[in-house]
């Protein structure tokens, strides 16, 4: 059975600061990995895809990355902005069921 | 549709009567997957379509979760005889597959909030 664990659960950082959240599973047979964001009272917003054979994908200030072998990834956002302040979620793919496994999350406040 | 679209928003009931939540995928999705979001708690997966049918529904909590697609679009959860555990948030998400593989991103849907009295 996967288990995905994000750490840290909170996260509090100046405005302009790098950081990076962090990600990890047990069960490296992944399909892809996603991570989204999810605003209070909201729905998820999909931020990265990485297929199992990529090792990262990039998106403007946003950089994911992966490493099957170490059960890792990792999100770097760059410059954080008050805007970046969200939940962010990584979930990984399960490619014979088709469903998805989330993490319960990295809530990241970007003070101004 | 531009997006994933979920009604109703909100859904307030009374425990033990059955409720009827609604997803719109995005057109042309051929895959839909439901999750529900509890307070203090992950995102739970609770059934997988593919088309019309679901090869997947390990994850509906009870026989009182059922599930439903036609016409490859629109997809209804059903709860019956609600109990005050499944108020929760309910996501259903959309996802294109290519060449059968699960590689496209999936988007979710606003939600819908259940309330059980």
């Amino acid at each position: 059975k996967q288990e995905v664990t994000q750490i840290p659960a909170a996260l509090s950082v100046p405005e302009g600061e790098n950081l990076v959240l962090n990600c990890s599973f047990t069960d490296s047979a992944i399909y892809n990995l996603q991570w989204f964001r999810q605003d209070p009272g909201k729905g998820l917003t999909s931020l990265l895809l990485i297929q199992s054979s990529q090792r990262e994908q990039t998106s403007g200030r946003l950089n994911a990355s992966l490493d099957k072998s170490s059960g890792r990834s990792t999100l770097y956002i760059a410059a954080s902005q008050p805007g970046d302040s969200a939940t962010y979620l990584c979930a990984m793919r399960d490619a014979n069921a088709g469903k998805s496994t989330f993490g319960d999350g990295t809530t990241l406040t970007v003070k101004p | 549709g531009a997006g994933v679209s979920q009604s109703p928003s909100n859904k307030v009931t009374e425990k033990g009567k059955d409720v009827e939540l609604r997803c719109d995928p995005i057109s042309g999705h051929t895959a839909l997957y439901w999750y529900r979001q509890s307070l203090g708690q992950g995102l739970e997966f609770l059934i997988y379509f593919q088309g019309n049918s679901a090869p997947d529904k390990s994850g509906l909590p009870s026989d009182r979760f059922s599930a439903e697609r036609t016409g490859g679009s629109v997809s209804t959860l059903t709860i019956q005889r609600t109990q005050q555990e499944d108020s929760a948030v309910y996501l259903c998400a959309s996802s294109a597959l290519a060449g059968g593989t699960f590689t496209d991103t999936q988007y979710f849907g606003p939600g819908t909030r259940l309330t059980v009295l």
